[in-house]
This record gives structure tokens, C-alpha cells and sequence, in this order.
């Protein structure tokens, strides 16, 4: 079974742009869950998306946004590039939302300059 | 707020060697906490996922132990191999009745097995 998949994985912006992100989950999740790894803060919980609603949503401005679509694979989008959004953007699945192991994705490497 | 720290932030062992990760965590009311490996540049694999309610889980040479009334877990990696550096990170899951909480991670610990 193919794993989580994450495109592009490496993404060049200059500031003001805006990017956007996608993923595709293991075959048969309905769970997908975003996350930001960043050298200070580590990886931090950005959203979860569950049966194309969003269920969860970290602690992040709303530049940043993302969508489920009926296959369950989702995108994010962020808006306004800074400095500061350069990051690895990790994408997660899981067969449920909630209480499961979650299988991750290889990542998106973005550059903000 | 739930916080995860892990200790120590890097180690460096001889190839051979047993050795132990530490994570703690500030709110003991968990669903589940997890344990990942992340080699550089990449994203996480999944280790070991133990619910609240066990106290161990083992998968080949590494066994994870959880604590929850402390707040500790540990996971223990025996006749440790170069091919085992990476960085490990420790996750949690909160309780909040449904279950439907984020995980939260710790900042990792970057291990060096040296031949």
C-alpha cells in the first residue's frame, strides 16, 4: 500500500506570495492532519481535517488555511509569505480522526526569501 | 497546555551500546502517546503507539514503557546500530472525552550511533 504523499517537496517563494501545499493519504484514511517543523519551535499542530470538515486547528494566523476534498486527499494554502513561514510542512493520515497511529508523509521543504 | 519535553536534546553512544530516551509530559490525562523516528530531511515513521491504559509496548529492539501518573515515558533501544541515528521524537495525545485531540511533540532527541 502506497504511503502518505507530499507535493512538491521542495518549494522556492519570495515574500508576499502565497503557496500551496498537497497531499495525498495512505489509501482508505479519512483522517488528515498538517503540521510545521520549524528548528526553534519544533513541529507544531497547524490542522486536522476529518470527512473534508476541519476539526482541529492549531494556533496559527489566518494566513494559513487548508481544505478535504471527497477523496480525502487535502491541500493547504498559505497566503502572504513571511520570512518566518520557511519550514518543513508535514502532512499526517490516519484511518480515523482521533485515537490513531499516525503514518507521515516525506514533507514539503518551503524557502521563503 | 499540554508540554512535552525530552531529555536529553542529543547523545552520542558506541555502536552495541543499550541506551534510553526520555520524554516527559505536564498532563497526565493522555489518550495515547507515540514515539517516531525522523532521519534528516525527512519525514517521521512511526515507532511505537501506546494507549493510555498499557504500560509497554515492544517492537523488535525497542521497547517503549508509559508512566502516566508521572507523566513519563521511555523508550529503550537494545544493542544500539549506526543505522538507529536519527532523531526520535515522543507525541501525545490529550484526553478530551472524544479522543479528538492533536498530538503534541516534543523537541526531539537527536541519537549518534558510532561504529
Amino acid at each position: 500500500k502506497a504511503g502518505v504523499t507530499q507535493t512538491p517537496r521542495y518549494l522556492i517563494k519570495t515574500r508576499g506570495q502565497q503557496v500551496t501545499l498537497s497531499c495525498s493519504p495512505i489509501s482508505g484514511h479519512r483522517s488528515v492532519s498538517w503540521y510545521q517543523q520549524t528548528p526553534g519551535q519544533g513541529l507544531q499542530f497547524l490542522f486536522e481535517y476529518f470527512s473534508e470538515t476541519q476539526r482541529n486547528k492549531g494556533n496559527f494566523p489566518g494566513r494559513f488555511s487548508g481544505r478535504q476534498f471527497s477523496n480525502s486527499r487535502s491541500e493547504m494554502n498559505v497566503s502572504t509569505l513571511e520570512l518566518g513561514d520557511s519550514a518543513l510542512y508535514l502532512c499526517a493520515s490516519s484511518l480515523r480522526q482521533g485515537q490513531e497511529t499516525q503514518y507521515f508523509g516525506p514533507g514539503t521543504r518551503l524557502l521563503v526569501l | 497546555k499540554q508540554e512535552v519535553t525530552q531529555i536529553p536534546a542529543a547523545l552520542s553512544v558506541p555502536e552495541g551500546e543499550n541506551l534510553v530516551l526520555n520524554c516527559s509530559f505536564t498532563d497526565s490525562a493522555i489518550y495515547n502517546l507515540q514515539w517516531f523516528r525522523q532521519d534528516p530531511g525527512k519525514g517521521l515513521t512511526s515507532l511505537l503507539l501506546i494507549q493510555s491504559s498499557q504500560r509497554e509496548q515492544t517492537s523488535g529492539r525497542l521497547n517503549a514503557s508509559l508512566d502516566k501518573s508521572s507523566g513519563r515515558s521511555t523508550l529503550y533501544i537494545a544493542a544500539s546500530q549506526p543505522g538507529d541515528s536519527a532523531t526520535y521524537l515522543c507525541a501525545v495525545r490529550d484526553y478530551k472525552g472524544s479522543g479528538n485531540t492533536p498530538l503534541v511533540f516534543g523537541k526531539g532527541t537527536r541519537l549518534s550511533v558510532i561504529a
